[in-house]
């Protein structure tokens, strides 16, 4: 069975700094995803990123970005000018073809004014 | 986007009845949805795939005759907690597969009470 981990209970940074979120993950799998989402107060989920894993080139949206280690089974979120609306629970997660979801415990990440 | 509605999003029912909740997804056809609870602080536990038009699959540990589920069509999928007790409140979340296997919109939850 897949397992995802993140190490970092809870994080804090001041607003327009970079913040980077890690996750580990163990699988013998080749091709399978990686995803952060977001939930925020709301607890609505939202998607932030996703990395197919026979992809080399690292996923970047806007200010969200990842690094990817398939040897090392990590996958950082990078967030740069953090903002006070990116305060939220980050949670890594693994998905192998067409299968389920496998989520982390989450990251509670702060952001200061 | 796509969109994933839950209705409704707080529900407070008494010990020892039953509840449904909704999960429809708005522009698209799902025939794969999830069901998730969530606990304060924890993250998402998977309590079942249910696929359009068949029996549910439920995770190890997951009471499949307390907690029924029905997805009739390709836009509603429906939870009942039956004979619920107050170990059973928590947040649950449903999210529809979309035209990518790989993509999974989630419904905004429903927060469960029960007294």
């Amino acid at each position: 069975a897949q397992t995802v981990t993140q190490s970092q209970p809870e994080m804090s940074v001041q607003e327009a700094e970079t913040v980077t979120l890690s996750c580990t993950y163990d699988t013998s799998e080749s091709n399978y995803y990686l995803f952060w989402y977001k939930q925020p107060p709301s607890r609505q989920m939202i998607l932030v990123i996703r990395q197919e894993a026979y992809k080399q080139q690292n996923a970047t949206e806007n200010r969200f970005s990842v690094n990817f280690q398939k040897a090392a089974k990590s996958f950082s979120l990078k967030i740069s000018d953090s903002q006070l609306g990116d305060t939220a629970m980050y949670f890594c997660a693994f998905m192998k073809g067409n299968e389920k979801l496998t989520f982390g415990t989450g990251t509670r990440l702060t952001i200061i004014p | 986007g796509a969109v994933v509605s839950q209705h409704p999003s707080w529900v407070i029912c008494k010990s020892g009845t039953s509840v449904k909740i909704e999960c429809r997804s708005l522009d698209f056809q799902a025939t794969t949805m999830f069901w998730y609870r969530q606990f304060p602080k924890q993250s998402l536990m998977l309590m079942a795939t249910s696929n359009e038009g068949s029996k549910a699959t439920y995770e190890q540990g997951v009471e499949k005759d307390k907690f029924l589920i029905n997805h009739a069509s390709l836009t509603l999928s429906t939870l009942t907690v039956t004979s619920a007790h107050p170990e059973d409140s928590s947040f649950y979340i449903c999210s529809a597969r979309g035209l990518q296997h790989y993509e999974q919109y989630f419904g905004p939850g429903t927060r469960l009470t029960v007294t």
